[in-house]
């Protein structure tokens, strides 16, 4: 199993659509954790961090569940705008107190007219 | 503010040949990172840096080096370029306020290609 897994999608949703990712970890030692939106041909750029009693940023809302090892990203009223590929981050401190980020591979989201 | 740049955008390269890829960050970061993507494999470190004069082994530190003699730069190095290092190259800072758990800012890229 992956450290980090995502649905690649495409998710092809209309705008307006309320559309939801999830991304599973497999370490239940993580500790922080990221959503990264990357355009295409473009560099990632931090969406927004999770919080473990979830957060909201306008249109977007972060959830955490420990115990089932996920973390969500619902993006509410979508706009054309908002077609990315999301990108899951995930940060564990190993047994040296080492900190390692992983990446998930994305979930590529496209909002048509 | 420029952020963090990169040098080059794009490269082609010839088996064997070298080459330098620079990262200049004006945030006054401690934390520098390069990482390669490629497709279906993600977002990978190949080398990072906690401050000045330090280098450590990400994931996938082999066929590179790196150095950070200034705060501000930090480069990657190819000696001998194989094309299983095709890809695409990013580097990016984070203060390191949080350990480095904390937001890290990307570059444009690098793309190179070697033949």
């Amino acid at each position: 199993r992956k450290e980090v897994e995502q649905d690649p999608g495409p998710f092809n949703v209309p705008e307006g659509a309320t559309v939801a990712f999830n991304c599973t970890y497999s370490n239940s030692a993580s500790q922080s954790f990221f959503w990264y939106r990357q355009d295409c041909r473009k560099e990632p750029k931090l969406l927004m961090s999770v919080y473990s009693s979830g957060n909201e940023d306008g249109r977007f809302t972060a959830q955490l569940n420990r115990a089932s090892q996920y973390i969500s990203l619902l993006i509410r009223d979508s706009k054309l705008s908002d077609s990315a590929t999301y990108l899951c981050v995930v940060n564990i401190y190993n047994a040296g107190n080492n900190r390692k980020l992983i990446w998930g591979l994305g979930t590529s989201l496209a909002v048509n007219p | 503010n420029a952020g963090v740049t990169q040098t080059p955008k794009f490269r082609v390269l010839k088996t064997g040949q070298s080459m330098t890829l620079l990262c200049a960050q004006d945030m006054n970061h401690e934390y520098m990172y390069w990482y390669r993507q490629d497709p279906g494999m993600g977002l990978r470190l190949i080398h990072y840096s906690v401050g000045e004069g330090t280098t450590a082994k990400g994931e996938v530190p082999d066929g590179y080096n790196v150095s950070r003699l200034k705060k501000q730069n930090f480069l990657l190095g190819l000696e001998s370029a194989a094309p299983s290092q095709t890809s695409v190259y990013f580097c990016a800072s984070s203060s390191g306020l949080a350990g480095g758990v904390d937001t890290q800012y990307f570059g444009p890229g690098t793309r190179l290609t070697v033949l």
